[in-house]
């Protein structure tokens, strides 16, 4: 069956600190992969994607993500947080060919402190 | 260029009653999607369209029913609202559905979501 995994559904770091937010999947066939951020009472804003090519992809507001083939994980990292990180981030994951179904990680909630 | 709407924000119902959400986006996308979303459970998607006059089933639509009578638009109908359905729904679209050419450029595009409690 296919299915995205976010084992963590809280991470807590300090303001200017790295932080890491994992996902690991289980799709066939090289899917696209996908991060979103929600913030409180809003819709799912896209941060950024893997298609091919370098395993690092950079996204928006200084995100990136880190795309392994062998662990089939795809972690979204970003050096320094913010407190204004601090939001729901769920990993994504579409097949390549077929319909475009998103299979959706559960979650995972970033706190970012002072 | 407002992107992906939906009305109303908030609702409550009682067991029983009928309700409308409506989805409106002004991408011209031809694809439109509803989800709900529930603690610990991402997002499931309800039904979805491929386009004007066309509708289908997802993983979870039981109980909800849905109609795409203009390309901007796609509503979807409570008949008679049960606690389970207390949730938050969302709807997305994208300007592609089949990836048959392995068609990068398909992210989905999210509207604010509308917060139904059913009583």
């Amino acid at each position: 069956a296919q299915s995205v995994a976010q084992p963590e559904d809280q991470v807590n770091v300090a303001e200017g600190n790295p932080l890491t937010v994992k996902c690991t999947y289980s799709v066939s066939g090289n899917p696209y992969l996908f991060w979103y951020v929600q913030y409180p009472n809003r819709g799912l804003q896209f941060l950024l994607k893997y298609i091919t090519g370098d395993n690092l992809v950079k996204g928006s507001y200084g995100f990136e993500a880190e795309f392994n083939k062998s662990q089939t994980s795809f972690h979204l990292k970003k050096p320094s947080a913010l407190v204004s990180d601090s939001a729901l981030y769920f990993c994504a994951v579409r097949p390549k060919y077929g319909f475009n179904k998103f299979y959706f990680g559960s979650g995972t909630k970033l706190n970012v402190k002072p | 260029n407002a992107g992906v709407t939906q009305t109303p924000k908030f609702r409550v119902l009682k067991t029983g009653q009928s309700m409308t959400l409506l989805c409106a986006q002004d991408m011209n996308h031809e694809y439109m999607y509803w989800y709900r979303q529930d603690p610990g459970m991402g997002l499931r998607l309800i039904h979805y369209s491929v386009g004007e006059g066309t509708t289908a089933k997802g993983e979870v639509p039981d109980g909800y029913n849905v109609s795409r009578l203009k390309k901007q638009n796609f509503l979807l109908g409570l008949e008679s609202a049960a606690p389970s359905q207390t949730s938050v729904y969302f709807c997305a679209s994208s300007y592609s559905l089949l990836s048959l050419a392995g068609d990068p450029y398909n992210e989905q595009f999210f509207g604010p979501g509308t917060r139904l409690t059913v009583l």
